[in-house]
């Protein structure tokens, strides 16, 4: 199985700040690397798949980026609704897909 | 717009069989993959398997030994079947759409409200 593995599981930031989180992929999975949102009882929400395309009615501030093994998200501006729980997912090598553990992202 | 919406049972009794039904309404299942998805709660996200339309499904393997996913075109549906439950399958279920023509690649959307399924006596 490849293993998902996001740095930092939680951070605290400020509206206004940028923030990045990072997953990184146990062994190479090219570009297939997709990223969620995740609101307290409320489903997931894809931002962006292919490791860098932004989902249709995604705000412009999240962007993604990395290839291989390590992945990158970015928020360049926080807003007050990007507080929430963030998830990487592969879908290189099936099965299993396999997510991150998560990052909570909140109000310092 | 396609949506999903999950329905069954929201308590199991331990050994039993948990069975839940996702919905399709605003498209057809006869296209993209469909996926279940859980997450117990306060943890992270644990793919179950998926299905295509056609019937071809992919389990995780961790638990392929109780899973059972199966489609009904007619009904718009597809539907999991988690057999001989214990307390660590207590989790909220979701469906969700593989919006692609191969699960290779694929993200997840939209998704399901979810179903809180608790397993308990």
């Amino acid at each position: 199985d490849i293993q998902m593995t996001q740095s930092p599981s939680s951070l605290s930031a400020s509206v206004g700040d940028r923030v990045t989180i990072t997953c990184r992929a146990s062994q190479s999975i090219s570009t297939y690397l997709n990223w969620y949102q995740q609101k307290p009882g409320k489903a997931p929400k894809v931002l962006i798949y292919a490791a860098s395309s932004l989902q249709s009615g995604v705000p412009s501030r999240f962007s993604g980026s990395g290839s291989g093994t390590d992945f990158t998200l970015t928020i360049s501006s926080l807003q007050p609704e990007d507080f929430a729980t963030y998830y990487c997912q592969q879908s290189y090598s099936i099965p299993p897909i396999t997510f991150g553990q998560g990052t909570r992202l909140e109000i310092k | 717009q396609v949506l999903l919406q999950e329905s069954g049972p929201g308590l199991v009794k331990p050994s039993e069989t948990l069975s839940l039904t996702c919905t399709v309404s605003g498209g057809s299942i006869t296209s993209d993959y469909w996926s279940w998805i859980r997450q117990p709660p306060g943890k992270g996200l644990e793919w179950i398997g998926y299905i295509y339309y056609t019937g071809t499904t992919n389990y995780n393997p961790s638990l392929k030994s109780q899973v059972t996913i199966s489609v009904d075109t007619s009904k718009n549906h597809f539907s999991l079947k988690l057999s001989s439950v214990t307390a660590a399958d207590t989790a909220v279920y979701y469906c969700a759409r593989a919006p692609r023509l191969t699960m290779i690649g694929s993200w997840f959307d939209p998704w399901g409200q979810g179903a809180l399924v608790i397993v308990s006596s």
